[in-house]
């Protein structure tokens, strides 16, 4: 059971806005440990879209961003594209069993065109 | 350009063990600032991490799988492995390799690249 909570799905028309929030705990994103994104194309592997909570690897659009507070962080995705219809993915880090930490991930979101 | 390759039985039967390979192409699995990590994401659902490996073969494992999980490095072949022991149909998944940085950065680190991932399926 992962202990990064994500919607289920969200959806929006081509060139809306649409946010995905990543819900965890003071054991990972709440004491300080940095969040990353995925970007999970059908029949494909992750792939890395947003590192150390608000930085896009080179050849990422700006029209991807991320943020963090708190216990949280989200992925926004502005201007909406058909090519953006994929599942994303949270990942933090977990310290919570005691002297050994986790690598997890979020339960997951598939974003919908519509 | 990093690459990298999974490998091996697509098909386990229960209580036997996993084993599958990484190849790691475009550069070297000996590099001082990188790990090399193992997850894995049953059908329809979502990404678990396995477990890690440094060149010099120091581990570090999810606390859930750690007693039936093994992996090791040949630095000769640019490759790194799994091996899941006693594996039943709850360890039907795709297995992806990736890398990642340092354990010293553990609580910071990210996972690129991926490889494209291996579909693996326990039953008899």
């Amino acid at each position: 059971q992962s202990v990064l909570t994500q919607p289920p799905s969200v959806s929006g028309a081509p060139g809306q806005r649409v946010t995905i929030s990543c819900t965890g705990s003071s054991s990972n994103i709440g004491a300080g440990y940095d969040v990353h994104w995925y970007q999970q194309l059908p029949g494909t592997a992750p792939k890395l879209l947003i590192y150390g909570n608000s930085n896009r690897p080179s050849g990422v659009p700006d029209r991807f961003s991320g943020s963090k507070s708190g216990t949280s962080a989200s992925l926004a995705i502005t201007g909406l594209q058909a090519e953006d219809e994929a599942d994303y993915y949270c990942q933090s880090y977990d310290s919570s069993l005691s002297g050994s930490g986790v690598y997890v991930f979020g339960t997951g979101t598939k974003v919908t065109v519509l | 350009q990093l690459q990298l390759q999974e490998s091996g039985p697509g098909l386990v039967k229960p209580s036997e063990t996993l084993s599958l390979t990484c190849t790691v192409s475009g550069g070297s699995i000996s590099s001082s600032s990188y790990y090399w990590g193992w997850i894995r994401q049953p059908p329809g659902k979502g990404l678990e991490w396995i477990g890690s490996i440094y060149y010099s073969g120091s581990t570090y494992y999810n606390p859930s799988l750690k007693s039936r999980v093994t992996i090791s490095v040949d630095t000769s072949k640019n490759q790194f492995s799994l091996k899941l022991s006693s594996v039943t149909a709850a360890d039907t998944a795709v297995y992806y390799c990736a890398r990642h940085r340092s354990r010293l950065a553990a609580p910071y680190n990210w996972f690129d690249p991926w490889g494209q991932g291996t579909l693996v399926t326990v039953s008899s």
